[in-house]
């Protein structure tokens, strides 16, 4: 089936600095893929949508210079959370959208998601 | 407005079936999503439903009425391992997936 690998699975840093994810579709090709962000007890907020080879689109209020995504390919897009602070805290996971054999949809399929603390 | 109304936690016995219900309105409709979350990883796919009626999958059904807004998923059998958060996502006209706080499901033995 369709994997999604992200990287680092946690991270810890200072606030100030930068921390880049990665997130990878390990068996198949993926022209969109999602980032989401979630807070604790929280549903899943979608930050941007990404399609490789062109500039992400991002959600209201989400700052566009502070997450940088880059897909350079079609199976990895990364994030970049630049200047990070304490309330840049959450789970951040990315999805990968797959057609779905030979149905109407496409389906997401999740990475593990990466925790970041950010001191 | 986009809103997905969901039971903010359920419990049920080991064995027994519940039933999750979400009535959602959204930008127009392409599907609904049901996904599953354990604490602390990323959501897994259930189940999908487009077309009005019940699609069965083991021990896991999804029901979907457009008309009410409104889709359920049935759990049969419940597992210890079913305890997650069941998260329903409908797809609107821009084909995103909307999603809401989910329903926490404590199944006790």
């Amino acid at each position: 089936g369709a994997v999604v690998s992200q990287h680092p699975s946690w991270v810890i840093c200072k606030s100030g600095t930068s921390v880049k994810i990665e997130c990878r579709s390990l068996d198949f090709q993926a022209t969109t893929m999602f980032w989401y962000r979630q807070f604790p007890k929280q549903s899943l907020m979608l930050m941007a949508t990404s399609n490789e080879g062109s500039k992400a689109t991002y959600e209201q209020g989400v700052e566009k210079d502070k997450f940088l995504i880059n897909h350079a390919s079609l199976t990895l897009s990364t994030l970049t959370v630049t200047s990070a602070h304490p309330e840049d805290s959450s789970f951040y996971i990315c999805s990968a959208e797959a057609a779905h054999g030979s149905s109407s949809y496409n389906e997401q399929f999740f990475g593990p998601g990466t925790r970041l603390t950010v001191l | 407005g986009q809103n997905i109304d969901q039971p903010t936690e359920m419990t049920a016995t080991e064995g027994a079936i519940v039933q999750i219900n979400c009535t959602y309105q959204t930008s127009g409709f392409n599907g609904l999503f049901w996904y599953q979350q354990h604490a602390g990883e990323a959501p897994t796919f259930l189940s999908y439903n487009v077309l009005d009626g019940l699609e069965e999958k083991g021990r896991f059904s999804s029901f979907l009425s457009r008309s009410k807004g409104y889709s359920y998923l049935l759990l049969k059998e419940l597992q210890m391992k079913d305890s997650a958060s069941y998260l329903c996502a409908p797809m609107d006209s821009n084909y995103q997936l909307i999603w809401g706080a989910g329903t926490k499901l404590i199944i006790k033995p």
